[in-house]
């Protein structure tokens, strides 16, 4: 039983560029959420993804936008990027946002 | 809104003692509580979850976690601690938006478990 996947695992970009990342969420599972990770801190909730709209949002900016596919999977974009986006990206998937989320690897950003 | 605090950034403890990770969290109502454990470089691995019950709740790998509503704690405990549990653990509280369950989870900083052999 495949886990949460995520691509790529290693991501370099300069300010100012835009990045996509992706989520395959756990098989059975049907809603997706997205983290952000910063060196030395806990996990901060970024948004939700549940039928293909965004149901929950953190506290982010509009440059922080997302997808859900039919099939479930999930895209993080983030455009304008800063220095500051710099950080591990982690995906988690649940059934029906079901407080019980497992996570992925994650990916891990580095804006220069 | 809710918030959870780990006191303890970094503790480090000898292979085969005990071990006690502490967890403070603010919430208006009855809390889910959850601890994660990180590997360097990986993604979090859920130890063990508190929706209701018993407030004693057993984990993987031998943890378990005890919820004290008065003190609004959710600590975590091992016996006897293996080489192999090194790692960075993350307390975390499930939020409940309007009674439906989204789903999203509030963190602590995390405490850094560092085992001597």
């Amino acid at each position: 039983d495949a886990g949460v996947t995520q691509s790529p695992t290693h991501l370099i970009k300069t300010r100012g560029q835009q990045v996509t990342l992706r989520c395959s969420p756990k098989s059975g599972h049907d809603t997706v959420s997205w983290y952000q990770q910063a060196l030395g801190q806990g996990p901060q909730f970024i948004f939700q993804y549940y039928e293909e709209e965004e149901r929950q949002r953190g506290n982010f900016p509009d440059r922080f936008s997302g997808h859900q596919f039919p099939n479930y999977s999930s895209e993080l974009n983030v455009n304008a990027l800063l220095l500051g986006d710099s950080a591990l990206y982690l995906c988690a998937s649940s059934l029906n946002g079901y407080y019980e989320q497992y996570f992925g690897p994650g990916t891990r950003l580095t804006v220069t | 809104a809710q918030s959870v605090t780990q006191p303890d950034i970094h503790i480090t403890v000898s292979e085969g003692a005990s071990l006690e990770l502490r967890c403070n969290y603010s919430y208006g109502a009855t809390p889910y509580l959850f601890w994660y454990v990180q590997s360097p470089g990986q993604g979090l691995q859920l130890l063990l979850k508190y929706f209701s019950g018993d407030t004693l709740v057993q984990g993987i790998k031998g943890f378990e976690a005890e919820f004290k509503r008065s003190q609004s704690s959710f600590n975590l405990r091992k016996p006897s601690v293996h080489w192999s549990d090194a790692a960075e653990y993350f307390c975390a509280v499930g939020e409940d938006a309007g009674g439906t369950s989204y789903g999203k989870l509030t963190f602590g900083q995390g405490t850094i478990l560092t085992v001597h052999p």
